[in-house]
């Protein structure tokens, strides 16, 4: 069936060092990707998205391309903050309107 | 402009109870889904209303049902409660688009 499936976390990285997250999906069908991410006690906030192939998507200088060929939607960014400490939910939607199909989540520390 | 809104915020009920959680979408929304996520994993579908019809479900049991009102808020029922219902439940608003879900801060429910 379809699925989402990011890297374990914790990831522990020291402010301004490079982020990867790693991010895979099945589908049926041709999905719309997403980067969800939610801070410490809310809920969900969509970082990005990109709804076809080779499409970038970005936002607070997060990035993840959508790449069909190896079925992955990573997420980068340059240089993390303390303040991006979080969990990060990649997800897909495969038809419009459809549910979303979330991973299980990566939480990210950042060390001043 | 409110986004959507959910209460209680948090809730302690005994096992075998009910509770009802209920969910405000965002303004000019007219979809609810509700998702619930347990501690440590991704939100989970539940299901999804659309003018006032559950438009399509999750694999949850039938002790979960919901209930969509004229003015598009929402209420998600939970009967004979389980301490594995112990979870945050959140509530998104949509108006069609893919991608164009705006997530609540959730309701955490505690079972014991």
């Amino acid at each position: 069936g379809d699925s989402v499936t990011q890297m374990e976390g914790p990831v522990t990285l020291s402010e301004e060092a490079f982020l990867t997250i790693n991010c895979t999906y099945t589908a049926t069908g041709y999905p719309s990707l997403f980067w969800y991410v939610q801070y410490p006690g809310e809920g969900l906030q969509l970082l990005l998205k990109a709804t076809k192939a080779d499409d970038k998507g970005s936002n607070k200088g997060f990035e993840a391309t959508y790449r069909k060929e190896t079925t992955s939607f990573h997420l980068e960014k340059g240089s993390v903050q303390v303040s991006d400490s979080a969990v990060y939910f990649c997800a897909q939607i495969v038809n419009r309107d459809d549910k979303i199909i979330f991973g299980k989540g990566t939480r990210l520390h950042i060390l001043p | 402009d409110a986004g959507v809104t959910q209460s209680p915020t948090h809730l302690i009920k005994t096992r075998g109870q009910q509770v009802t959680l209920r969910c405000s979408p965002k303004s000019g929304h007219d979809t609810v889904s509700w998702y619930q996520q347990a501690l440590g994993q991704g939100p989970q579908f539940i299901f999804q209303y659309y003018e006032e019809e559950e438009r399509q479900r999750g694999n949850f049991p039938d002790r979960f049902s919901g209930h969509q009102f004229p003015n598009y808020s929402s209420e998600l029922n939970v009967n004979a409660l389980l301490l594995g219902d112990s979870a945050l439940y959140l509530c998104a608003s949509s108006l069609g688009a893919p991608g164009g879900y705006t997530f609540g801060s959730g309701t955490r429910l505690t079972v014991v």
